[in-house]
């Protein structure tokens, strides 16, 4: 059962206009969800992260959106760029109160190309 | 700062074989986590460790093992390997608690 989906495997958009990742989740006991960039053959970048106590936060070109009423959070990169070219993974953990850090649940990801 | 290192980079071994991967995390970093990354199955977690202990644990075999030392390294074993354990293995440490994991490159397992 897979509690977090992106439910499209690839993005293609042209260079300056904006790019929407989009992600669904399913169980309601998450309460904080990250956003990961990733290149091959290296280790996912953390690029933003929200947590339930909020709906939106921006960090530069890079925006995250939560609404838990739909179970849905969204990444819009504005304005893309060639180098944004990578597959993207949404994640998400719930308080587990152990203490450590909880587990992440990941997404499939999201190819995205961002064309000149 | 430095980041999460991960050694070896890349392996080569045969099914039955058993092989140790090592994690040392972000400096001040208490809690580490192992990642498993297949083109079908995605990131899936494999286990916690924080201050030595083990917190959270994946649905993985027994054959998939870790520790944690007091220096915060980790290291992460598989025993009588099998072809389907081919893998991008990725280690991500944090503060603990809700603090965001940070990754680094990733082991590369390739098993012949």
């Amino acid at each position: 059962d897979q509690q977090v989906k992106q439910n499209s495997p690839s993005l293609s958009v042209q260079e300056g206009r904006i790019s929407i990742l989009n992600c669904d989740y399913t169980n309601s006991m998450f309460d904080y969800f990250l956003w990961y960039k990733k290149y091959p053959a290296e280790g996912p970048t953390f690029l933003i992260s929200i947590s339930s106590i909020k709906d939106k936060n921006e960090d530069g070109r890079f925006t995250v959106f939560l609404n838990k009423s739909a179970k849905h959070l969204s990444l819009h990169i504005v304005p893309s760029q060639p180098g944004d070219s990578a597959v993207y993974f949404c994640a998400a953990s719930g308080d587990q109160g152990t203490g450590g850090s909880e587990k992440l649940v990941f997404g499939k990801g999201t190819k995205l190309t961002v064309n000149p | 700062k430095a980041g999460v290192t991960q050694t070896p980079r890349y392996l080569i071994k045969t099914r039955g074989q058993q092989v140790t991967l090592s994690c040392s995390p972000i400096s001040g970093h208490r809690s580490v986590s192992w990642y498993q990354q297949t083109p079908g199955q995605g990131l899936q977690f494999l286990f916690e460790y924080f201050s030595e202990t083990q917190r959270n644990k994946g649905n993985f075999p027994g054959r998939f093992s870790g520790r944690q030392f007091s220096n915060s390294r980790s290291e992460m074993n598989v025993s009588t390997l099998e072809l389907g354990d081919s893998a991008l293995y990725l280690c991500a440490s944090s503060r603990g608690g809700a603090d965001t994991q940070y990754f680094g490159p990733g082991t590369r397992l390739t098993v012949l």
